[in-house]
């Protein structure tokens, strides 16, 4: 099973836009896949946030703000959540995830901080 | 309204088996392209999937842990089941039950989750 990178936290200040990452293993391109975030606050479930594969195939779910983006940086094999206009609330755990050979699988997570 | 809420003991012994019920409400797993997962989370960890039922039955389980996993389904009471043997004080975690959307692989709707706890 392919193992995601995600930096464990990341800070940034209200109005400002975090980017948070996904790293995928080198032995898979991140072009052939969906990359799925989610965001976790503290005694609470995950929230599906959105997918992106390119800028042609991609997704929010129901009722994400359209301040939460999607990506890919292709040269570092790496998925990525932008969230612009940080606002206190966006302040939780975020993680990243995909499918491989048939089996979901969800990275470290990072830690994020409205300063 | 979709709702999905999980059930099953709050503690369990090393070796036994645990069984948590996943009761949901407002979609059918007789739908092309639904499922039902489940994913768990350690405390203070991150999230693991560990398995998926289809809604033609087909199942999916992690490699990791396979062997010890059966998820089965109960279309008529909107119920999906996970069994896990050997259960071990490294398996406490908040298990979650989650749908996955019809199309594409996320996981769109969860429930509150049920903490498990493994200890003598």
């Amino acid at each position: 099973q392919p193992v995601l990178t995600q930096p464990p936290s990341s800070s940034a200040s209200p109005g400002e836009s975090a980017r948070l990452t996904c790293t995928l293993p080198s032995d898979i391109n991140v072009r052939g896949y969906n990359i799925y975030w989610y965001q976790q606050k503290p005694g609470r479930p995950p929230r599906y946030l959105l997918y992106y594969y390119s800028d042609s195939d991609k997704g929010r779910g129901s009722g994400v703000p359209s301040r939460f983006s999607g990506s890919t940086d292709a040269s570092a094999n790496t998925g990525i959540l932008l969230i612009s206009g940080l606002q206190s609330e966006d302040e939780a755990d975020y993680y990243c995830m995909i499918t491989s050979s048939n089996a979901w699988v969800f990275g470290g997570g990072t830690k994020l901080t409205v300063l | 309204q979709i709702t999905l809420k999980e059930s099953g003991p709050t503690l369990v012994k090393p070796t036994q088996t645990l069984t948590l019920t996943c009761t949901f409400s407002g979609f059918s797993l007789s739908t092309s392209g639904v499922g039902v997962g489940w994913i768990r989370q350690p405390p203070g960890k991150a999230l693991e999937w560990l398995a998926l039922i289809y809604w033609d039955n087909e199942k999916r389980y992690s490699p990791s842990l396979k062997s010890r996993l059966t998820i089965t389904r109960d279309t008529s009471k909107n119920q999906v089941v996970l069994r896990m043997t050997n259960m071990d004080p490294v398996d406490t975690a908040t298990y979650y039950c989650a749908r996955k959307m019809v199309r594409g692989a996320a996981f769109d709707f969860w429930g509150q989750g049920t903490l498990v706890t493994v200890s003598s």
